[in-house]
């Protein structure tokens, strides 16, 4: 069965500072995509950034990109010129490319980001 | 456009009610889900469908029951409420295709006293 894992459970990091979130994940698959969500005090789920997993090059979006080790299945989130907006609970999740199948989140990192 | 709607936001049943959860989409996405969130144990699958007519069971499915009569429409029943069903409750669809992105509703609070 598939697994994700989120191994820190709380992180605090200053304003401006770089935060770097792991997920570790099992599967025997070769195609399948990776997910990081952000849910706010809000409540609300936020797609941050995706990672096909046939594709190398690392995914990016503006201050928020991905280490994607694939041989490792390691899948690693990193904000950069972290803002206090960025305070909320990360999951990874974990979802096959071709089959009609479920979503795996891993159980999320709740990260503070401190004045 | 209203995306992923979630009726009710808030719900406080006593042990063995039953009710109803409503999720409903407006994006004409086959692929729709329900999921509780629970503290320290992420978001766990309850059942999910591939599309009108067809459902499936997730990782934590005992207590619940689901249908999918029309692509829009995705209710989540619970027929005799326990305290263990306390939670928050997500609803979801997912875009297959280029993008393969989830959609989540507002949520729902349950408490089963």
């Amino acid at each position: 069965a598939q697994t994700v894992t989120q191994s820190q459970p709380e992180m605090s990091v200053q304003e401006a500072e770089t935060v770097t979130l792991s997920c570790t994940y099992d599967t025997s698959e070769n195609n399948y995509y990776l997910f990081w969500y952000k849910q706010p005090p809000s409540r609300q789920m936020i797609l941050v950034i995706r990672q096909e997993a046939y594709k190398q090059q690392n995914a990016t979006e503006n201050r928020f990109s991905v280490n994607f080790q694939k041989a490792a299945k390691s899948f690693s989130l990193k904000i950069s010129d972290s803002q206090l907006g960025d305070t909320a609970m990360y999951f990874c999740a974990f979802m096959f490319m071709n089959r009609d199948d479920k979503i795996i989140f891993g159980k999320g990192t709740r990260l503070h980001i401190l004045p | 456009n209203a995306g992923v709607t979630q009726t009710p936001k808030f719900q406080v049943l006593k042990t063995g009610q039953s009710m109803t959860l409503q999720c409903a989409q407006d994006m004409n996405h086959e692929y729709m889900s329900w999921y509780r969130q629970d503290p320290g144990m992420g978001l766990r699958l309850i059942h999910y469908s591939v599309g009108a007519g067809i459902t499936d069971q997730g990782e934590v499915p005992n207590g619940y029951n689901v249908s999918r009569s029309t692509t829009e429409d995705f209710p989540l029943r619970l027929l005799s409420a326990a305290p263990s069903q306390t939670s928050v409750y997500f609803c979801a669809t997912l875009a297959r295709g280029a993008y393969n992105e989830q959609f989540f509703g507002p949520g729902t609070r349950l408490t089963v006293l």
